[in-house]
């Protein structure tokens, strides 16, 4: 159980062009879902957290209307990167859960962003 | 603030060999603690995690991990690893709703 998947796991683009990342809770309805950014060989960077029907929350220094954030259901949550540039290339990892203090974030398998 | 610390970047044991990866946090409150595993190129794999109760945890793959209230520390441990055990492993404080994560500890396993 707690499966979470991401589509898709490569993506190469252009720069200006906008490219959406969907998360996906397979085996559970996510209250909440995460997105966060991994550099290579660094941690993980929260970016932001979406409840589902709400606005999401971003974390300081993350740009909202760059990175547009939507979870319009308890099982979808999807991020765009609008005009992406070179420098927003990087690894997207989403997590998911099913709420309550003590519930447990279940992460998707990321995506891989290459802005040509 | 919370926050922690995983004082060893990289780590090399030989197959069969015991691990010990150290894990340290600051927390406000009673803290939930996790470990997760990483393989390249995918996400992250939940291990173990700890909220309340016995302090020696037990998760998936062998692996188990003692919280020393009185050190701040969550180190996880294996008696014997395995050459598919070479990944990157990252420790976590908080709960479901804020996760801050270690630096992580990238495990190299020689044969």
């Amino acid at each position: 159980g707690a499966v979470v998947s991401q589509h898709p796991s490569w993506v190469i683009c252009k720069s200006g062009t906008s490219v959406k990342i969907e998360c996906r809770s397979l085996d559970f309805q996510a209250t909440t879902m995460f997105w966060y950014r991994q550099f290579p060989k660094q941690s993980l960077m929260l970016m932001a957290t979406s409840n589902e029907g709400s606005k999401a929350t971003y974390e300081q220094g993350v740009e909202k209307d760059k990175f547009l954030i939507n979870h319009a259901s308890l099982t979808l949550s999807t991020l765009t990167v609008t005009s992406a540039h070179p420098e927003d290339s990087s690894f997207y990892i989403c997590s998911a859960s099913s709420g309550g203090i003590q519930e447990t974030q279940y992460f998707g398998p990321g995506t891989r962003l290459l802005v040509l | 603030a919370q926050s922690v610390t995983q004082p060893d970047i990289h780590i090399t044991v030989s197959e069969g060999a015991s691990l010990e990866l150290r894990c340290n946090y600051s927390y406000g409150a009673t803290p939930y603690l996790f470990w997760y595993v990483q393989s390249p190129g995918q996400g992250l794999q939940l291990l173990l995690k700890y909220f309340s109760g016995d302090t020696l945890v037990q998760g998936i793959k062998g692996f188990e991990a003692e919280f020393k209230r009185s050190q701040s520390s969550f180190n996880l441990r294996k008696p014997s690893v395995h050459w598919s055990d070479a990944a990157e492993y990252f420790c976590a404080v908080g709960t479901a709703s804020k996760l801050t994560f270690g630096t992580g500890t990238r495990l190299q396993v020689t044969l």
